[in-house]
């Protein structure tokens, strides 16, 4: 099946770093997306990973990608309350431009 | 850039009439556009691909003549949720995926900032 899993919430201190993880299914996507979304809002583009890498970074933001077990996380560092939000996966299946998006998680950011 | 706008952004109306949502990309032309749908606290759930100048193609289990989708231009697509009824209340979100050798960047989609529709 296309199901791509998520942790449903996480919890931070402000200032520490979060890491949200995301297991996805077809191991030939070429591409994988992390996207924020705020209450009642659209979906932002954080960032993106081509699949023959295994890490991009981008300011506060790590991405790790293991092909061989299809799991994909986002780092956060020095998370502040702002970064409060749904952070959704998504993964492009091959040969197509559809993506499958994650179950979201839920970042709560505490002061 | 890379913008992409959704108009109405909030519509209410009553059980049986219909309602159009407008996407448009406006610094980049599109080649393609996706329609979303998001339940509450849930992820999004793609509904059909349209590309410009041909028919939508729709995701298994979504009814074609209960959601019309038209791109008429690069830069615009439409859904129409005909007869809406209340179990059709939902976000309904939009992608548009860059013109093919053009910017910004066909690797991604661009969202829209949603549109909510509450059906009385």
């Amino acid at each position: 099946g296309e199901d791509v899993e998520q942790s449903l919430f996480l919890s931070v201190r402000e200032g520490d770093s979060s890491v949200i993880n995301c297991t996805y299914t077809d191991s030939s996507s070429t591409y994988l997306y992390w996207y924020k979304q705020e209450p009642g809002a659209g979906l932002q583009l954080l960032t993106y990973i081509f699949s023959n890498m295994d890490m991009k970074q981008d300011q506060r933001l790590t991405v790790l990608l293991n092909k061989k077990d299809k799991h994909l996380s986002l780092r956060i560092a020095d998370t502040q309350t702002g970064d409060s939000a749904i952070y959704f996966c998504a993964e492009r299946l091959s040969g197509t431009y559809k993506y499958i998006f994650g179950t979201g998680t839920r970042l709560k950011v505490l002061a | 850039g890379a913008v992409v706008s959704q108009h109405p952004s909030r519509v209410i109306c009553k059980s049986g009439t219909s309602v159009k949502i407008e996407c448009r990309s406006l610094d980049f032309q599109a080649t393609t556009m996706f329609w979303y749908r998001q339940f509450p606290k849930q992820s999004l759930m793609l509904m059909a691909t349209s590309n410009e100048g041909s028919k939508a193609t729709y995701e298994q289990g979504v009814e074609k003549d209960k959601f019309l989708i038209n791109h008429a231009s690069l830069t615009l697509s439409t859904l129409t949720v005909t007869s809406a009824h209340p179990e059709d209340s939902s976000f309904y979100i939009c992608s548009a995926r860059p013109r093919t050798g053009g910017e910004p960047s066909t690797d991604t989609q661009y969202f829209g900032p949603g549109t909510r529709l509450t059906v009385l």
